[in-house]
Order: structure tokens, then sequence, then C-alpha cells
């Protein structure tokens, strides 16, 4: 079964809006990962937040941590156009080759 | 720098063909390798790993397999294809290490079997 699922599934906002996107999981993890995903495209690395921090920032991006809920939640600010994409979250539980284990993702849509 | 190259882009294959498709990471020694597949409308299924020459990890049981002739070269193979396998294919790496929790996506190769 999946650890990581997204939640909305879709959302659409307008261009200077906030989107909030959150991803739950079932077991403990180690770290927890955001990835981007253009239509048709492969994956892009954003964030990586550790089982021991609260939240991270990098650029437009903020990402918060809540093991007690096991869950995790992606903001991205002031959005532009180009932010439309899918947006899937990751969980490293330790297992040897560091396997990730990803939710179906949340696809982003930025009207202009 | 890292690079990652997946090919073919697309490919349409009948079903009972044989498969192959090809992933090689450059700028790397190394590197954890990895398959998934990405079905319509779902999430990414770790299909295999490799954590060196020769060592496979495969994840759910399927018509596919995998192999790591080289140290950054990884195939993904079929004998005989199914309409199931239809779906988009995704190699990735990760470097062993302190940072080896991220992972490097290559472009992707998306088979539609008919």
């Amino acid at each position: 079964s999946q650890q990581g699922e997204e939640d909305p599934q879709a959302l659409s906002i307008q261009e200077g809006e906030n989107a909030t996107m959150n991803c739950s999981y079932k077991t403990s993890i180690n770290n927890l990962q955001w990835y981007r995903q253009n239509s048709g495209r492969g994956l892009v690395h954003l964030i990586l937040i550790r089982s021991n921090e609260r939240e991270k920032h990098s650029g437009r991006l903020r990402v918060t941590l809540d093991t007690s809920k096991k869950s995790s939640s992606l903001l991205i600010t002031a959005s532009r156009a180009a932010d439309t994409a899918s947006y899937l979250c990751a969980t490293d539980a330790g297992w040897g080759a560091q396997k990730l284990v990803f939710g179906q993702g949340t696809r982003l849509t930025i009207n202009p | 720098s890292q690079t990652i190259h997946q090919w073919p882009a697309t490919l349409v294959q009948p079903v009972g063909s044989p498969l192959s498709l090809e992933c090689t990471v450059e700028g790397t020694s190394n590197p954890n390798l990895y398959w998934y597949r990405q079905a319509a409308g779902r999430g990414l299924q770790l299909l295999f790993y490799s954590v060196g020459i020769g060592q496979i990890s495969s994840e759910v049981p399927q018509n596919l397999s995998a192999s790591r002739p080289q140290d950054r070269q990884f195939i993904l193979s079929s004998k005989k294809l199914l309409l199931s396998d239809s779906g988009f294919y995704l190699c990735a790496w990760s470097v062993r290490g302190t940072d080896q929790e991220t992972q490097y996506f290559g472009p992707g190769t998306r088979l539609l079997v008919l």
C-alpha cells in the first residue's frame, strides 16, 4: 500500500495566490521529500525535511512536518503560471538502499 | 555535473514483443539505481533497485526484469510484453553517502503496448 497520500488530488488557484498541499503517511520515517513533475516529464527534487525538523524553507517553498500526526504540508507562496505541475511527496523509512515510497500527487494548476 | 539519460523517449510495442529500456548515468560513480513505473492516474511504483553491478532487488512480481551490466547502466527488460505493461517508466539514481536520500530522475520512457 502507498505510504504517502497527497491532499487535495487537484488544486486550481489564481496566479499570485498561495498554494498549500498536504501529505499523510502511515509508518515512522527518517525523512520526507517533495518532488515536482511536469506533465509527461521526470521528477525534480524540491526539498527534503528530516524527521527531527519541523519546518524548512527554500525560496518560495515552505515545508512543515508533524511526525505526531504523520503529515507534511508544502506551501508555495506567490504562485506563478510556471508552478503548474504535479507535486508528489515521498517517504524514506531508512530501508537499505534508500527506497522511497511516493504518493499519487497533487495536480496544481495556476491560472494567469 | 551529473546527468541521467533514458531512451527511447516513446515506444509503441505489440503485445508479446520483447522490451529493452536503457538508463545511463554520467558524472558519478557507484550510484544506487532505480526503475519506477507510473501508470495513468496512479503514483510511482518502485519496480527494481540496484546498489551495485549485478545486484538487483525486485519490489513486485511482474513480467519485467532488470540488469546492471556496468556501474552506471541500468536496463529494464521483458521477454513478452503484456497490455498491463503500458505506462511511464522512470529511471533514477542516488548517491551513496550522506545525501543519498535524494533521488534524481531521468526524463522517462512512455511505453504503449497494443
